[in-house]
């Protein structure tokens, strides 16, 4: 049973069409939430991190919430270079980052 | 600068042959990952490391096996029983886990 689950897999936008990305945790006793974001062929380069539900945190055209279930990214008016692969971790007592699948943005001009 | 580096960035392996990752960082971290990811899987945890000498199996260790003899180096060794071993991996380390990882580039395993 996923721990992490991230959707929508993939989204296409167009320059400047906002939208939200999606993760998901059935962890209990959660330390931080982790946004990451991946080019190909790249390590993951951090974001945000979040602990606590009602935590907000924004980044240029990026921003990330939490509640106690879930947590959304944000992308205002996003551009080409925004296209990249988005991965989500969680923190749990005990063990290491526990990641989701990642979701796959394409922004297109 | 401080970081973290994955040597070499490509690797081919004949079947049969063990082959090993190299994964070196001057961040200080008490704590190193080894992940691997493949299309449409997510990161997967291979091995972990919280301080020298020490080390814990992670989701998919089977095929895969480390050591940590110093601080700054967590090297993943590819062995002959990982069935599947084409795969991106990734090679992470953090002070603490609540403050997240810092990954290095990566390196990509094919075997030909």
């Amino acid at each position: 049973e996923d721990q992490v689950t991230q959707s929508p897999e993939a989204l296409r936008l167009q320059e400047g069409e906002s939208s939200s990305l999606n993760c998901s945790y059935t962890v209990s006793g959660l330390r931080g939430l982790f946004w990451y974001r991946q080019d190909p062929g790249k390590g993951p380069e951090f974001l945000f991190t979040l602990y606590s539900a009602g935590e907000e945190k924004e980044k240029e055209r990026l921003k990330a919430t939490l509640t106690k279930k879930e947590s959304f990214l944000h992308i205002t008016a996003p551009k080409p270079e925004d296209s990249a692969t988005y991965l989500c971790a969680v923190n749990q007592a005990g063990t290491a980052l526990i990641f989701g699948k990642g979701t796959t943005l394409s922004v297109s001009s | 600068d401080g970081g973290i580096t994955q040597s070499p960035k490509y690797l081919f392996r004949k079947e049969g042959q063990n082959v090993t990752l190299s994964c070196e960082q001057n961040l200080n971290h008490d704590a190193m990952y080894w992940y691997r990811q493949d299309p449409g899987q997510g990161l997967r945890l291979i091995y972990y490391s919280q301080i020298v000498n020490d080390f814990q199996k992670g989701d998919i260790a089977e095929g895969y096996s480390v050591s940590r003899e110093k601080k700054e180096s967590f090297p993943l060794t590819v062995t002959s029983a990982q069935k599947n071993p084409t795969a991106f991996y990734l090679c992470a380390s953090s002070m603490d886990r609540a403050y997240g990882y810092t990954f290095g580039s990566g390196t990509r395993l094919t075997v030909v």
